[in-house]
């Protein structure tokens, strides 16, 4: 079963806009990664935040995570048309040592030029 | 370096059938996962090998099996194919030694068309 649900399932911005896209998750865990994919490709890690960190940013990506709601965001700034793809959350929950990650469903961004 | 590849890119078979995909990982990387996503059930870990070692498994039938070679190359096999069996196959590696910390890099998938 999945571990993450994502909110929303699709969001449709402007260029320039941001955009926000919410995780949440059921289970403890020791790290989070976002990871992005472009129409049904192979996936591209974007950032991961560990359990003892708030927040974190690469470019223009902010993530923070709340372990006390189980809940985490990505929020990219001044969108892209490039940056249309699905973002998916994923925990490392009941990975032990291994490489194991649950995906949650993912959000489809659409962002119009 | 050369990312991770994946082989075949597509592929077609009927129900009833065997089917095997194959991983080369990035040079150097020692783990590699491999993962179902469909639109109904979304991503699903399959399993992960570390040196030749199966580490961990997902909640699959027996059907799905895989492999690791010495060369960290890494093969899964699916037999008798369903039609649910359809779907995009992505394998992805890392350098495994520090579990689900480790970046993974993804191979752009095998789409399997089950008839």
């Amino acid at each position: 079963s999945q571990q993450g649900e994502e909110d929303p399932q699709a969001l449709s911005i402007q260029e320039g806009e941001n955009a926000t896209m919410n995780c949440s998750y059921k289970t403890s865990i020791n790290n989070l990664q976002w990871y992005r994919q472009n129409s049904g490709r192979g996936l591209v890690h974007l950032i991961l935040i560990r359990s003892n960190e708030r927040e974190k940013h690469s470019g223009r990506l902010r993530v923070t995570l709340d372990t006390s709601k189980k809940s985490s965001s990505l929020l990219i700034t001044a969108s892209r048309a490039a940056d249309t793809a699905s973002y998916f959350c994923a925990t490392d929950a009941g990975s032990g040592n291994t490489g194991k990650l649950i995906f949650g469903q993912g959000t489809t961004l659409q962002v119009k030029p | 370096k050369a990312g991770v590849t994946q082989t075949p890119r597509y592929l077609i078979k009927t129900r009833g059938q065997q089917v095997t995909l194959s991983c080369s990982p990035i040079s150097g990387h020692r783990s590699v996962s491999w993962y179902q996503q469909t639109p109904g059930q979304g991503l699903q870990f399959l399993f992960e090998y570390f040196s030749e070692t199966q580490r961990n498994k997902g909640n699959f039938p027996g059907r799905f099996s895989g492999r690791q070679f010495s060369n960290s190359r890494s093969e899964m096999n699916v037999s008798t194919l369903e039609l649910g069996d359809s779907a995009l196959y992505l394998c992805a590696s890392s350098a495994g030694t520090s579990g689900a910390t480790d970046t993974q890099y993804f191979g752009p998938g095998t789409r399997l068309t089950v008839l």
